[in-house]
């Protein structure tokens, strides 16, 4: 079946630094990637989606010059929080679809500590 | 109102009884329906997916779904202490490519 793989499972950084998150498809071609942040007992909140090649979508909210998205090929989206600060602090996952008929695979989360 | 609702629970039964997991949702758009598994710290891992009205059966899983009354279920048989997670029903008017919209989450316990 499909898989995505997320690296790093966790991180802890200074606040003011940089952190990035890569999110593979393993044996798909990933057109489409979303990166979702998940707070404690609460559902995924989509943050934006980016398609292979092309500048990704920002849902609204969401600053794109601190959650910087890139999906330079069908296999790797990378997601980096510049500047990190405490607030930042979260579970950030990513998913991938290849194709219109299956749900999408999701990675298996970065869990981010913002010090 | 929210697009999609669930009850977060959380839902407590014993070791082989079965459970019934729901969501309602607004959007008359939504065609394809899926059904999420996710153990704490984990990503959510899929479960089940179905398009457009129907019952679809994998295990001791069952997934229905009225368009009509804009109602979707999933049942675990025999449920299991394994099964102990958060459920998340995610609807979507197409799929690949478009956008997912979550429920909340129902937390489960399976209790030995």
């Amino acid at each position: 079946g499909a898989v995505v793989s997320q690296h790093p499972s966790w991180v802890i950084c200074k606040s003011g630094t940089s952190v990035k998150i890569e999110c593979r498809s393993l044996d798909f071609q990933a057109t489409t990637m979303f990166w979702y942040r998940q707070f404690p007992k609460q559902s995924l909140m989509l943050m934006a989606t980016s398609n292979e090649g092309s500048k990704a979508t920002y849902e609204q909210g969401v600053e794109k010059d601190k959650f910087l998205i890139n999906h330079a090929s069908l296999t790797l989206s990378t997601l980096t929080v510049t500047s990190a600060h405490p607030e930042d602090s979260s579970f950030y996952i990513c998913s991938a679809t290849g194709r219109a008929d299956y749900g999408y695979t999701f990675g298996s989360g970065t869990r981010l500590t913002v010090v | 109102q929210k697009e999609v609702e669930q009850d977060p629970g959380p839902l407590s039964v014993p070791e082989g009884a079965i459970v019934s997991l729901n969501c309602t949702y607004s959007n008359s758009a939504f065609q394809y329906f899926m059904w999420y598994r996710q153990y704490s710290r984990k990503g959510p891992e899929l479960l089940m997916y179905t398009y457009s009205s129907g019952n679809k059966e994998d295990g001791r899983f069952t997934a229905q779904v009225d368009k009509s009354s804009k109602y979707i279920s999933l049942f675990i048989r025999d449920s299991q202490p394994s099964d102990s997670a958060t459920y998340l029903c995610a609807m979507s008017p197409s799929g690949g490519y478009q956008k997912v919209t979550f429920g909340t989450g129902t937390k489960l316990q399976v209790i030995p």
